[in-house]
């Protein structure tokens, strides 16, 4: 399971554009990009997943360079029930458990 | 549908007690998960399960069993409970292991050993 790097906290405003990188030198061929939600006190939810290039749902976008190193979730014009732990994950989609790290601390403020 | 569902929500548990954390999906799902999270860190993998009859240890598995004698209930056996154990206890399941699908986890049991 390639390991994965991000920043352990980020603040914002409503209505502005959060971007939070994760880094993972070791990708493997087969490994997808995955990134999940944790509100407080709840069990972490999947957001978006991804292999190349860029990937859009309702909720967020999930950008992969070519090199597939790194990749950045982008949240447009969040608002305060944004605030969440973010979670990127690097894992074959077959695989039979996934391992999180310590996410990212998003504080979103009025 | 209900999802994964755990029980219960929150527990005060003695040290050198054991109690058993339920799970049941409702979902088929065939693999199922247990993890643990302390205050405010990420995930541990405690056990995991393939399928009915299958399961096998994850990132911290010590002090803790599982059974699965059905696709439906993975139920966390803790057996001598130690204060290094109070934690949030969260259930997944997901079909065949599939990370496209994504995981659905329950809403969580807080434990406290005491």
């Amino acid at each position: 399971l390639a390991k994965t790097t991000q920043p352990i906290s980020m603040d914002s405003y409503e209505g502005q554009e959060v971007n939070i990188t994760c880094s993972h030198n070791n990708i493997a061929t087969n490994d997808y990009i995955t990134w999940y939600q944790q509100f407080p006190s709840q069990g972490p939810r999947f957001i978006i997943q991804g292999y190349k290039t860029k990937v859009t749902n309702e909720v967020a976008s999930l950008f992969i360079p070519a090199d597939r190193k790194s990749s950045t979730l982008s949240l447009p014009r969040v608002s305060l029930s944004d605030t969440a732990v973010y979670y990127c994950l690097v894992g074959d989609r077959a695989a039979s458990k996934i391992i999180f790290g310590s996410g990212t601390r998003l504080s979103i403020q009025p | 549908n209900a999802g994964v569902t755990q029980t219960p929500k929150f527990h005060i548990l003695k040290i050198g007690q054991s109690m058993t954390l339920q799970c049941t999906q409702d979902m088929n799902h065939n693999y199922m998960y247990w993890y643990r999270q302390d205050p405010g860190m990420g995930l541990k993998l405690i056990y995991y399960s393939v399928g009915a009859g299958i399961t096998d240890k994850g990132e911290v598995p010590n002090g803790y069993n599982v059974s699965r004698s059905t696709t439906e209930d993975f139920p966390l056996r803790l057996e001598l409970a130690a204060p290094s154990q109070t934690s949030v206890y969260f259930c997944a399941s997901s079909p065949l292991g599939r990370g496209d699908y994504g995981y659905t986890f329950g809403s969580g049991t807080r434990l406290t050993v005491v």
